[in-house]
């Protein structure tokens, strides 16, 4: 099946500072990858996603770039902000087995005031 | 908007019991997912389901089982609680479909003693 990597596994900004963090997978036929926030005592929700026809979307602060030839993506997070902290959880979907979401360790962003 | 609902925030057992955990989602979702979610491992798919009465091991199902007798309502057993399954659980649904998001329910954190 698909293996995802996160790293790094924790990670400090000072606000204002840009954020990146990044995942591999090993499965050249997934095509959808989603990220999801997780803040503190709450729930994952979706914050963007990518479909593997695009190199790059951007929403507002956040951004994700894909390369699908290094089977590698990337969260953006630009000026960031204390309600930047949370973990970030990448994911990456197969086409084999549908919706079976097969998501990274995570990734724990403190942003310093 | 989508609303998954699982059955107990908090919950303590002791070893050996029999642990139902349950999850209800409103928006008719075929698809639904139970993960378990450690400090740095991120979130592990334990079961999943397509359809009613229907059923998918993840990536570590052993020690749990699955009912989905009705469509709404995903329910994950631990038929033999131990102490390495004290987590917490999240429970997951989506539409049917490659790039459906996944809902999150609030999470049941599970300490067996």
């Amino acid at each position: 099946g698909e293996n995802v990597e996160q790293h790094p596994s924790t990670l400090s900004v000072q606000e204002g500072d840009s954020a990146v963090i990044k995942c591999t997978y090993s499965d050249s036929a997934s095509n959808y990858f989603p990220w999801y926030k997780q803040e503190l005592g709450k729930r994952p929700q979706l914050i963007i996603d990518i479909r593997s026809n695009v190199g790059e979307k951007k929403d507002q602060r956040i951004a994700v770039t894909l390369n699908k030839t290094a089977k590698h993506f990337s969260l953006h997070i630009t000026e960031t902000q204390p309600e930047d902290s949370a973990v970030y959880f990448c994911a990456a979907i197969t086409v084999i087995t549908g919706n079976q979401f097969y998501f990274g360790t995570g990734t724990s962003l403190t942003v310093i005031p | 908007d989508v609303k998954v609902t699982q059955s107990s925030r908090y919950l303590v057992k002791r070893t050996g019991e029999k642990v139902f955990l349950e999850c209800v989602q409103d928006m008719d979702h075929e698809n639904m997912f139970w993960y378990r979610q450690d400090p740095g491992l991120g979130l592990r798919l334990i079961y999943f389901s397509y359809d009613v009465k229907m059923k998918e091991k993840g990536d570590i199902p052993e020690g749990y089982s699955v009912s989905r007798e009705k469509k709404e309502r995903f329910s994950l057993i631990l038929e033999s609680a131990s102490t390495n399954q004290t987590s917490m659980y999240l429970c997951a649904s989506s539409r049917q479909g490659m790039k459906e998001k996944l809902f999150f329910g609030s999470g049941t954190q599970l300490s067996v003693l």
